[in-house]
């Protein structure tokens, strides 16, 4: 299963971008990039996904690298309501839709 | 109406106890899944069935067995609980099970062994 590496935790300031990186230096062309979000006491939840190109959504944008060995997820307005654990996840094309979860980015928004 | 709905919402209970969590999607969906989340919150994936079929089924003791009565219905049911067993369960549900297709989590079932 390929590996993502986040860094732990994130801090934002309400109103303001937030970038959270993702490193999948192993990922293979028929890999997706997916994220997932979990808020407190919450079960995950979709944010966005993948494949070469960047994309959009009301949730969030993605910027994937030209290599694709990064990515980006970017909240363009962060809010108090934000504040949860950012999972990004590979998935290959052919996968069983498993989802392995790593230990996600932490991201903290003060007011 | 809730997308993926787990029941029941909290599970506490002794050592050695048999118990039955279910969960129901009302999305169409064809494929469900289990996740186990532990104290440390790692999430991983227990099985996944596929219209009534089984096709994931991770390293799970054989105690933890899935039933799937229809597509809609993914009920987890483990016997002779044990301690290590306390975590939050999670249900999920997708389109299909290939592929990136978004899985839909339910609230989860937080279950306890004392």
């Amino acid at each position: 299963d390929a590996k993502t590496t986040q860094p732990n935790s994130m801090e934002s300031n309400e109103e303001e971008p937030v970038h959270l990186p993702c490193n999948h230096s192993t990922i293979s062309g028929t890999d997706y990039i997916h994220w997932y979000r979990q808020l407190p006491s919450q079960g995950p939840e979709y944010v966005i996904h993948g494949l070469t190109s960047n994309v959009n959504n009301r949730m969030a944008s993605l910027a994937i690298a030209e290599d694709r060995k990064s990515s980006t997820l970017i909240l363009h307005r962060a809010t108090l309501r934000d504040a949860a654990v950012y999972y990004c996840i590979l998935l290959l094309s052919g996968n069983t839709g498993k989802l392995i979860f790593g230990q996600g980015t932490t991201l903290q928004v003060k007011p | 109406d809730t997308a993926v709905s787990q029941t029941p919402k909290y599970l506490v209970t002794q050592m050695g106890n048999d118990k039955s969590i279910k969960c129901e999607q009302n999305l169409g969906h064809d494929t469900m899944y289990w996740y186990k989340q532990d104290s440390k919150k790692f999430l991983k994936i227990m099985f996944s069935y596929n219209n009534k079929e089984l096709i994931i089924n991770e390293t799970v003791p054989n105690r933890f067995s899935p039933k799937s009565p229809d597509k809609a219905h993914l009920n987890l049911h483990i016997n002779s609980l044990e301690l290590g067993d306390s975590a939050v369960y999670f249900c999920a549900s997708s389109p299909r099970g290939w592929g990136p297709a978004t899985q839909y989590f339910g609230p989860g079932t937080r279950l306890l062994v004392l």
